[in-house]
């Protein structure tokens, strides 16, 4: 079993809709778990961090963390083409070490 | 805001060569972290270093080293360079302070000819 997992995509939502993105991990003692977007060609970019169970919203994205089932996730509302990017989930496992996924592919169609 | 720098955007050596990824952050960060990617790969953990003067491999440390004389600086060395170490290199930093991320460089784009 992979410590993080993600569907790799290509995810394709059409603009304006609601984008939905997730992650699993599988280290039970993670405590902080952050989103990064990557463009292409470019280097992942801090865009969310969630710490505690429930949502954090920022603007048109909401991080969604259940601790007991392992899971996070990515909601983007109101999703626009500049949107299109790839979204690595990355747990905090250990002291100073993040783990990070291999990324979803989101696409967003005019 | 944290700044990673990194000391070349592009960077084309040859086959054999001693190739020297300078990585410099002005945060006071402890930790510093050396990747590289590959399509279809992922980020993968090349070397960390939590301290001046210390290192810890990570998931592919072969063929590469590091050094961290100054808090602020992390250099990524290929001891002699292979076409198999064409790609791009990220390096990123972090606080030890909980719950902190890590922050990233632009990212080398390394050709291996």
């Amino acid at each position: 079993q992979k410590e993080v997992e993600q569907n790799s995509g290509p995810l394709s939502v059409p603009e304006g809709a609601i984008a939905s993105l997730n992650c699993t991990y599988s280290d039970r003692v993670s405590q902080s778990f952050f989103w990064y977007r990557q463009y292409s060609g470019k280097s992942p970019e801090l865009i969310m961090s969630i710490y505690s169970n429930g949502d954090k919203e920022d603007g048109r994205f909401t991080a969604q963390l259940n601790k007991a089932s392992q899971y996070v996730s990515l909601l983007i509302r109101d999703s626009q083409p500049s949107d299109s990017a790839t979204y690595l989930c990355a747990p905090r496992s250990r002291a100073s070490k993040i783990i990070f996924g291999s990324g979803t592919r989101l696409s967003i169609r005019p | 805001d944290v700044k990673v720098t990194q000391s070349s955007r592009y960077l084309v050596k040859r086959t054999g060569e001693k190739v020297f990824l300078e990585c410099v952050q002005d945060m006071d960060h402890e930790n510093m972290f050396w990747y590289r990617q590959d399509p279809g790969l992922g980020l993968r953990l090349i070397y960390f270093s939590y301290d001046v003067k210390m290192k810890e491999k990570g998931d592919i440390p072969e063929g590469y080293s590091v050094s961290r004389e100054k808090k602020e600086r992390f250099s990524l060395i290929l001891e002699s360079a292979s076409t198999n170490q064409t790609s791009m290199y990220l390096c990123a930093s972090s606080s030890t302070t909980v719950n902190q991320p890590q922050h990233f460089g632009d990212g080398t784009r390394l050709s291996i000819l």
